[in-house]
């Protein structure tokens, strides 16, 4: 089945020790969206790309980073985590044009900061 | 500010009664709307939208832009039901978009 995949499913790493978070898809969307949820939060937008184009979020701190090799891989790089990074980072792909067209999201990174 | 509101962070119904999910936004354009659920150990996945005007599950919504809603109805819950629902807006930013999330309400379904 075509699907997005996040690996890993749980991370933990370092306070200030840099970590990558991978998603892939098999859906050939032009789309591909980070979003972060905290516990008891809704899932927050921090970026997206269409095609190449990154497109940032205005509140989403420097510290947040992001990479897409190709259509099919995108990455979530946080340079310098804090404490109160800590929380489920959501990939999630869709297809490029008119009409409204839902996300597809993938299971999720769970990141702990010790 | 574009903004979803979901009322209620818990709900619990008994099996068979009916149940309805609240949400109501705040924007300014024309809205889409989406449902999203959730059930445990899987991912968030759409439940249904507002153009489509489905029945998904057993699930209806109707927009009403009159009083800004689009409540999350059913009418009679299954166990199977229990999960987390999210109502989200998408705000369309020229081929891509973006969702603007409620904060879900957990719904339980009681045997």
């Amino acid at each position: 089945d075509a699907m997005v995949i996040q690996n890993p499913r749980y991370q933990v790493t370092q306070f200030g020790k840099p970590v990558t978070l991978s998603c892939s898809q098999t859906l050939n969307h032009n789309v591909m969206y980070w979003y972060q949820q905290k516990s008891s939060q809704a899932p927050k937008l921090l970026f997206h790309y269409y095609d190449k184009d990154f497109n940032n979020e205005a509140d989403t701190p420097d510290n947040f980073q992001s990479r897409r090799p190709n259509t099919s891989f995108c990455f979530l790089d946080i340079r310098s985590p804090g404490l109160g990074d800590a929380a489920m980072y959501l990939c999630a792909t869709s297809r490029e044009g008119p009409g409204l067209k839902p996300q597809h999201f993938g299971d999720g990174t769970r990141l702990s900061i010790l | 500010a574009q903004r979803v509101t979901q009322p209620e962070k818990l709900l619990s119904v008994f099996k068979g009664a009916p149940v309805e999910l609240k949400c109501n936004y705040s924007y300014s354009g024309s809205p889409e709307l989406f449902w999203y659920v959730q059930y445990s150990r899987q991912r968030l996945q759409l439940l249904l939208r507002h153009i489509s005007r489905e029945s998904i599950k057993g699930f209806t919504a109707d927009l009403n832009k009159g009083e800004t809603s689009f409540h999350l109805k059913k009418p009679f819950a299954q166990e199977e039901d229990s999960a987390m629902y999210y109502c989200a807006l998408n705000l369309p930013r020229g081929g891509s978009e973006k969702l603007v999330f409620g904060k879900g309400t957990k719904l339980t379904v009681n045997p």
